[in-house]
C-alpha cells in the first residue's frame, strides 16, 4: 500500500538556520502531496500542497517541489524562526481524496 | 474558512464506560476521518466515511465505531473504553475530488485519557 517515510527527529535549529525535512513516499497512480503542521496543544494545519509533478508548494517562507522521479517532496526555509517550532507531517492523498497517509512527524524546535 | 469543531478538548473517562467523541463540520464536505495520534507512531487512521450513513474501517478500527447520521456530524464511539485507548483523536473532513480543494482540514483534537 501507500506510504510516507520522513524524518523523525527532533531537529534542533538556531534562529535564521536553513531548514530541510526530507519526506519520501510510494504511491501507485498520481497521489497529491502535503506538508502539515502542528503546533502544541493544537491540531493540524495545512502547510502546503501540490498536485503533480514539478508542482512547487509554498507558503510562510517554507516550499517543497513535487519531485516524481525521486518519489519526495523534502520541506524547506531558508531562514527559521521560533515560532516555526512545532510537529511537521508530510503526507499524500490518493486520486480520489479519500485515502490519506501522513508520516511519522518531525519535531522541529528552535532555539533564539 | 472550514471550520472543523470537536466536542471536547480534553475528556477523562474510567475503564469500561461508553464515550462519545464528536465532530461537525460547516463546509458541507462528503468525507469525514478519525484519526489516532500517539507518539512515535503518528496519525493512524480509525475511520472514515465518504457519505451520510457511509463508513469504512481504517488502519486500527478494533475497540470502536461510528455514527454518521447528518452530513456534518461525524461521531466516534468506545463501546468499552480500555487504558490503551488513552491518545489525542483527531477529526479531518475533506472533498472527495481532485480539485484544488482536495485538502483534509482538521479539528483541535480531543486528549482522552482512560483511567
Amino acid at each position: 500500500g501507500d506510504s510516507v517515510t520522513q524524518m523523525e527527529g527532533p531537529v534542533t535549529l538556531s534562529e535564521e538556520a536553513f531548514l530541510t525535512i526530507n519526506c519520501t513516499y510510494t504511491a501507485t497512480g498520481y497521489p497529491s502531496l502535503f506538508w502539515y503542521v502542528q503546533y502544541p496543544g493544537e491540531g493540524l494545519q495545512l502547510l502546503l500542497k501540490a498536485t503533480k509533478a514539478d508542482d512547487k508548494g509554498s507558503n510562510k517562507g517554507f516550499e517543497a517541489t513535487y519531485r516524481k522521479e525521486t518519489t519526495s517532496f523534502h520541506l524547506e526555509k531558508g531562514s527559521v524562526q521560533v515560532s516555526d517550532s512545532a510537529v511537521y507531517f508530510c503526507a499524500l492523498s490518493d486520486d480520489y481524496g479519500q485515502n490519506f497517509v501522513f508520516g511519522p512527524g518531525t519535531r522541529l524546535s528552535v532555539l533564539p | 474558512d472550514v471550520k472543523v469543531t470537536q466536542s471536547s478538548r480534553y475528556l477523562v473517562k474510567r475503564t469500561g464506560e461508553k464515550v462519545f467523541l464528536e465532530c461537525v463540520q460547516d463546509m458541507d464536505h462528503e468525507n469525514m476521518f478519525w484519526y489516532r495520534q500517539d507518539p512515535g507512531l503518528g496519525l493512524r487512521l480509525i475511520y472514515f466515511s465518504y457519505d451520510v450513513k457511509m463508513k469504512e474501517k481504517g488502519d486500527i478500527p478494533e475497540g470502536y465505531s461510528v455514527s454518521r447520521e447528518k452530513k456534518e456530524r461525524f461521531s466516534l464511539i468506545l463501546e468499552s473504553a480500555s487504558t490503551n485507548q488513552t491518545s489525542m483523536y483527531l477529526c479531518a473532513s475533506s472533498i472527495p475530488n481532485r480539485s484544488s480543494t482536495d485538502t483534509q482540514y482538521f479539528g483541535p483534537g480531543t486528549r482522552l485519557t482512560v483511567l
